[in-house]
């Protein structure tokens, strides 16, 4: 069964510097997304993207965050400068069409810790 | 706003009993309903999900009925496994300008012993 993966799993960075996780969504579906748990809390949205464009972002999503689809297949998220509170799951997620039926599949989550 | 409420956790139950997790939303109109599933070490998996009201999602044994009169989508199941050891995440499918995004509940952690 087709998956979305994520690399890497745990990424640990120091306050400050860049980072970039990396998605391989489902091969057919064209609508990706990313979201985040920061440990013990509720799955937030993050951004979705589709046509090489960010449809919609929510208010955690700011500047230094960036979203890329770099070829037919890798989804990044970058982040330029990290903070401590950016330490958090970042799940990946595609799905089919953007219809209100349509499921949205995950991957299995990058760790991010900043120090 | 949309928003999703689940029963705290954990719920700590005995193998093979009965497993009700609540789930309730606050949503305009009637948005596709879901319950995915985090196991230990790794990411969110799809269970079930129902996209119209009176329809029951089922996989696994598990089961969740969308009621629009209560605005609940429960996720039950008869008899729980060990294996069943999880945290459970219920969440929304809220379109906006014809794109999507979910909205998650807090998630309920289930720890079922042998």
């Amino acid at each position: 069964e087709p998956e979305v993966t994520q690399t890497p799993s745990h990424q640990v960075t120091q306050m400050g510097q860049e980072v970039i996780l990396r998605c391989v969504p489902i091969s057919n579906h064209l609508y990706f997304y990313w979201y985040r748990q920061i440990l013990g809390q509720k799955v937030e949205f993050l951004v979705s993207f589709y046509n090489n464009e960010i449809s919609e972002k929510s208010e955690i999503f700011d500047d230094q965050f960036s979203v890329e689809r770099p070829d037919g297949s890798n989804f990044t998220l970058k982040i330029r400068s990290t903070k401590l509170e950016d330490s958090a799951m970042y799940f990946c997620a595609s799905s089919r069409t953007p219809g209100g039926t349509d499921t949205q599949y995950f991957g299995p989550g990058t760790r991010l810790t900043v120090l | 706003g949309d928003s999703v409420t689940q029963m705290e956790g954990p719920v700590t139950l005995s193998e093979e009993a009965f497993l009700t997790i609540n789930c309730t939303y606050t949503a305009t109109g009637y948005p596709s309903l879901f319950w995915y599933v985090q196991y230990p070490g790794e990411g969110l998996q799809l269970l079930l999900k129902a996209t119209k009201a009176d329809d029951k999602g089922s996989n696994k044994g598990f089961e969740a009925t969308y009621r629009k009169e209560t605005t609940s989508f429960h996720l039950e199941k008869g008899s729980v496994q060990v294996s069943d050891s999880a945290v459970y995440f219920c969440a929304l499918l809220r379109s906006s300008g014809g794109y999507n995004k979910l909205i998650f509940g807090a998630g309920t952690r289930l720890a079922v012993h042998p």
